[in-house]
């Protein structure tokens, strides 16, 4: 139990280009969906916090119009990079907690790897 | 911004031995402290969700401790095997379910 699918896995564009970057739980409902970034060698860091029908809450230094976070649902979160450059090249990975009260372990998706040419 | 340091960056280890790493954290506005296991190409794994001082947790071959007052937690791993070569991550949680993670510790058995 408790998987969470990521979407598309790695993908290549060219600068300018939008990227929508999919994240699902698969067997459980999410109350709370994140969004981490992670550079070489560096930790993951997070972007940004997402609560299912409500506005996503950035991380500083994190531009929302840039980066689009939509969880429409309580199984469906969508990052979108907007006007990707090549600066915005990173992994991206999404997790997933339960709405189970009392729910602490986030549950994580295997990562996108986005390259802008 | 919140330090979480791991130690070490790496290591090697030969099959069959038992092994361990340090995550450190503040001590102060504590949660929950995660750790997660991370092979290459898939998911992190979720192994330990620890709130409590003194907890020791175990898996398998693998246990963790936690020590909130000084702000720091280790995982053991015991008689390693090479399918435990992965990255280690641990995470600290200050109160909103936001984490706050290390750079994690990669292992390496070597059979």
């Amino acid at each position: 139990g408790a998987v969470v699918s990521q979407h598309p896995s790695r993908v290549i564009c060219k600068s300018g280009t939008s990227v929508k970057i999919e994240c699902r739980s698969l067997d459980f409902q999410a109350t709370t969906m994140f969004w981490y970034r992670q550079f070489p060698k560096q930790s993951l860091m997070l972007m940004a916090t997402s609560n299912e029908g409500s506005k996503a809450t950035y991380e500083q230094g994190v531009e929302k119009d840039k980066f689009l976070i939509n969880h429409a649902s309580l199984t469906l979160s969508t990052l979108t990079v907007t006007s990707a450059h090549p600066e915005d090249s990173s992994f991206y990975i999404c997790s997933a907690r339960p709405g189970t009260p009392g729910a602490e372990t986030q549950y994580f998706g295997p990562g996108t790897r986005l390259l802008v040419l | 911004i919140l330090n979480v340091e791991q130690s070490p960056q790496s290591l090697h280890v030969q099959e069959g031995d038992s092994t361990n790493f340090t995550c450190s954290f503040p001590s102060s506005n504590f949660y929950a402290l995660h750790w997660y296991r991370w092979e290459t190409a898939k998911s992190p794994e979720a192994l330990f969700v620890m709130t409590l001082n003194g907890d020791e947790k175990k898996k398998g071959r693998i246990s963790a401790t936690l020590n909130t007052k000084e702000g720091y937690s280790y995982l053991y791993i015991k008689g390693s095997q090479p399918e435990d070569s992965a990255t280690y991550l641990c995470a600290f949680g200050a109160g909103s379910y936001q984490l706050t993670f290390g750079k994690g510790t990669k292992l390496s058995v070597i059979p």
